[in-house]
């Protein structure tokens, strides 16, 4: 049974820092990763979908890397800002999609 | 192009009553997907649904049914609501169920049961 684990569940950095945020999966057989993220009450927004052939990619500020046979992915925030305290979740597919719990990011002004 | 719209936003039941819930994709998007996010347990998968037929399952009760339209459109019903089913519906659509196919979120459901 697929499980995917995100720590740590809550971070609070200085604004301006460079962040490394982890998900980790124990089945490598998936389809793809995606990392999203969620702001207070509100629905997901898709920030990086990597292939299960692909090791990484970039959206800006953003960079997410996969090594499935580790089981593992980060997602890399270059240069924080307040605007991206929020929720970042991974998700991982195969026949379902299984998600982390979540990091709780905030950016300290 | 408009996005993934839920509705109702907010709503109130009773236990023992019994809700639908609705989620309109994108424009050109076949496939929608419905998921329960709780405080506890998270984002748990409820179903997948393409072309009018429902694809994949999670381990939820039968009181959990949903269905789609042949205009993509999909609803998810709750009968006989409990106290535990309050939480936030999403619904997620893609162009289809390929791995290639990135998902689009609503904003969500949010259901509370008194």
């Amino acid at each position: 049974k697929q499980e995917v684990t995100q720590i740590p569940a809550a971070l609070s950095v200085p604004e301006g820092e460079n962040l490394v945020l982890n998900c980790s999966f124990t089945d490598s057989a998936i389809y793809n990763l995606q990392w999203f993220r969620q702001d207070p009450g509100k629905g997901l927004t898709s920030l990086l979908l990597i292939q299960s052939s692909q090791r990484e990619q970039t959206s800006g500020r953003l960079n997410a890397s996969l090594d499935k046979s580790s089981g593992r992915s980060t997602l890399y925030i270059a240069a924080s800002q307040p605007g991206d305290s929020a929720t970042y979740l991974c998700a991982v597919k195969r026949d379902k999609i299984i998600f982390g719990k979540g990091t709780r990011l905030h950016i300290l002004p | 192009k408009a996005g993934v719209t839920q509705t109702p936003r907010y709503l109130i039941k009773t236990r023992g009553q019994q809700v639908t819930l609705s989620c309109s994709p994108i424009s050109g998007h076949r496939s929608v997907s419905w998921y329960q996010q709780t405080p506890g347990q998270g984002l748990q998968f409820l179903f997948e649904y393409f072309s009018e037929t429902q694809r994949n399952k999670g381990n939820f009760p039968g009181r959990f049914s949903g269905r789609q339209f042949s205009n993509s459109r999909s609803e998810m019903n709750v009968s006989t609501l409990e106290l535990g089913d309050s939480a936030l519906y999403l619904c997620a659509s893609s162009l289809n169920p390929q791995v290639l196919y990135e998902q689009y979120f609503g904003p969500g459901t949010r259901l509370t049961v008194t």
